[in-house]
């Protein structure tokens, strides 16, 4: 295994517009979590999943945006009606309860 | 929840120089972290450090847990450490919270 690993790379979308991305933890890890970096600031919490739970929500992510975890494997993060504020580099990252992994991020650009 | 702060917020250092780089953190802690991110995004892991001292080639860090800061050192630095450093820190089972990252640039 070679790591946390997200798809697409880079995503440009028109307003209104829904996407998916997906992300494939470290085999063993059992926690995943969702981030959101903006440019210039420190990546910020989206949520995460234990298994297939999802334990926690940040205020950040608003009802436009749901993410799943179907039998604690890979994760998907899907952004309906796409506004120009969603415009950022999202991070997944993995845990086997200590150390936490990050992806490659994939960013998004709303047009 | 916990706050993490970084210091300096932007360094500029001639190749070779040394550097140090703060993080302060407002709770106690049983996760904390320094990351390199690359010029493409990635997170790159350098210090899984809770407590204690590690190093690891020019790089090390010591977190004094009981004082609530952690501290990465930079020897001999080459132009290509050169990237955001974050730190980032978490308690309990909480997500890890970073910090808004010192910008390092190494001029030859």
């Amino acid at each position: 295994d070679t790591g946390v690993s997200q798809d697409p790379r880079h995503k440009i979308t028109k307003r209104g517009q829904n996407v998916t991305f997906r992300c494939d933890p470290i085999s063993e890890h059992n926690r995943l979590y969702w981030y959101r970096q903006t440019l210039g600031q420190g990546p910020e919490f989206l949520t995460y999943f234990q298994n297939e739970a999802q334990l926690e929500k940040s205020r950040l992510l608003s009802d436009r945006f749901s993410a799943e975890r179907p039998k604690g494997s890979f994760s998907t993060l899907e952004i309906q009606r796409t506004e120009q504020g969603d415009s950022a580099m999202y991070l997944c990252a993995s845990t086997l309860n200590t150390e936490a992994f990050f992806g490659q991020g994939t960013r998004l650009t709303v047009v | 929840g916990i706050q993490v702060e970084q210091s300096p917020p932007d360094l500029i250092l001639q190749e070779g120089a040394n550097s140090t780089l703060r993080c302060n953190f407002s709770d106690s802690v049983n996760n904390l972290q320094w990351f390199h991110q690359n010029p493409w995004g990635q997170l790159i892991n350098l210090f899984y450090i809770p407590s204690g001292t590690k190093q690891n080639g020019r790089l090390s860090a010591t977190t004094v847990a009981t004082e609530r800061y952690s501290l990465l050192y930079i020897s001999s630095s080459q132009t290509t450490d050169s990237g955001v450093y974050f730190c980032a820190a978490s308690s309990g089972n909480t997500p890890l919270v970073f910090g808004k990252g010192t910008r390092l640039s190494v001029i030859a």
